[in-house]
């Protein structure tokens, strides 16, 4: 099945600056990458999603980068805010499936 | 709020015991997924069901079963429990293109917390 890394498990950053995570997939046929958020206690949400035809995908201040030749892909949030402390998940589709990483725990100072 | 919802938000019950988790999709959603987060083991995909069928299987023990009704609600039924699946079971459901088998957006439920003693 699909093995999806993710890097790093935390991330402390200053408001203001920049949080990069970053993913890596095993199978070259997955085809469909989304990000989702999770807050303490809440459901996961998605938050921006990327397919296997486009290299790179910008929402507000949220972009996400997908290299198919290495695998790996990687969201990026600029402008942090604090409301963007949450943890992050990335996800990878394949044979029907969604395969998550282990999430990435934001924490961003104020 | 995603407009898929779940019940109960919260399950107590003992070792051995069984218990069934409900999930009702967003209007309009044929396919409704099941997943497991733990701790140790994160999110993990246990099954898809479309339209009533079953459309994929992740690592779904034998002692959880799911089924999908008529009304495209779902339900997920877990006998024989262990401490070990004490865990939040999240329901998410999408539109359903092509019969199940495509990447659409999943939009999750709030969850179930069980908790096994």
């Amino acid at each position: 099945g699909e093995n999806v890394e993710q890097h790093p498990s935390t991330l402390s950053v200053q408001e203001g600056d920049s949080a990069v995570i970053k993913c890596t997939y095993s199978d070259s046929a997955s085809n469909y990458f989304p990000w989702y958020k999770q807050e303490l206690g809440k459901r996961p949400q998605l938050i921006i999603d990327i397919r296997s035809n486009v290299g790179e995908k910008k929402d507000q201040r949220i972009a996400v980068t997908l290299n198919k030749t290495a695998k790996h892909f990687s969201l990026h949030i600029t402008e942090t805010q604090p409301e963007d402390s949450a943890v992050y998940f990335c996800a990878a589709f394949f044979d029907y499936k969604l395969s998550f990483g282990a999430g990435t725990t934001v924490t961003v100072r104020a | 709020d995603s407009g898929v919802t779940q019940t109960p938000k919260h399950l107590i019950t003992a070792t051995g015991q069984r218990v069934t988790l409900r999930c009702s999709p967003r209007s309009g959603d044929l396919s409704v997924y099941w997943y497991q987060q733990s701790l140790d083991q994160g999110l993990q995909f246990l099954i898809q069901y479309y339209n009533g069928e079953e459309r994929a299987k992740g690592n779904i023990l034998e002692r959880f079963s799911a089924q999908q009704f008529p009304d495209l609600h779902s339900e997920l039924n877990l006998s024989s429990l262990e401490l070990g699946d004490s865990a939040l079971y999240f329901c998410a459901s999408s539109v359903g293109t092509s019969g199940g088998y495509s990447t659409d957006t999943q939009y999750f439920g709030p969850g179930t917390r069980l908790t096994v003693l």
